[in-house]
């Protein structure tokens, strides 16, 4: 069966604080792994796709890499605006369909 | 900019109403989805649709139905509301031979049953 695990499921940072979250998988034959990133009330915005280990995706202030079993999204020197919950997933395969099988989600909170 | 877009942002429905939450997108997607999130639970699908008229059962698809007659649009249905499926629901689409492109969202209805 698919899963993903994401940890810490809430971390605070000061602003300007690097860390890193996590993101590990077990998939049958991984087809990519995607990062979404989803402010209160709202839909999740997608951000990046990892597609095969050693990859590296930046967007501004993140950074997102992947391995065989585990993938890390770095924040570098974050913002309040930064504050956000971020989400992974991986796709499933189920009857000609394409699901993906999503993480809790990390909650970070950036304080000025 | 593509968009799928959910008709209400918020709703608040009596118990045993039959609710309609709509959802459209403009990408051409063969796909659409419909998850509720709940806290600490996170993203748990109901149901979902690779093509027109067809639709599969998620992992808790219990008290729901849907419908999709057109490409465009999904519909999630709520037969009789109960107290326990007060939620976010989320919209999502996707192509069929191109998941690297990753799940478009919608905004999200937030349903409160009472």
């Amino acid at each position: 069966e698919d899963q993903v695990t994401q940890s810490p499921e809430a971390l605070r940072l000061q602003e300007g604080e690097s860390s890193s979250l996590n993101c590990s998988y077990t998939v049958s034959g991984l087809r990519g792994l995607f990062w979404y990133r989803q402010d209160p009330g709202k839909g999740p915005e997608f951000l990046f796709t990892l597609y095969s280990a050693g990859e590296e995706k930046e967007k501004e202030r993140l950074k997102a890499t992947l391995t065989k079993k585990e993938s890390f999204l770095h924040i570098t020197a974050p913002k309040p605006e930064d504050s956000a919950t971020y989400l992974c997933a991986v796709p499933g395969l189920i009857q000609g369909a394409q699901k993906l099988v999503f993480g809790q989600g990390t909650r970070l909170t950036i304080n000025p | 900019d593509v968009k799928v877009t959910q008709s209400s942002r918020y709703l608040v429905k009596r118990t045993g109403e039959k609710v309609f939450l709509e959802c459209v997108q403009d990408m051409d997607h063969e796909n659409m989805f419909w998850y509720r999130q709940d806290p600490g639970l996170g993203l748990r699908l109901i149901y979902f649709s690779y093509d027109v008229k067809m639709k599969e059962k998620g992992d808790i698809p219990e008290g729901y139905s849907v419908s999709r007659e057109k490409k465009e649009r999904f519909s999630l249905i709520l037969e009789s509301a109960s107290t326990n499926q007060t939620s976010m629901y989320l919209c999502a689409s996707s192509w069929a031979d191109r998941i690297y492109y990753g799940y478009t969202f919608g905004s999200g209805t937030r349903l409160t049953v009472v």
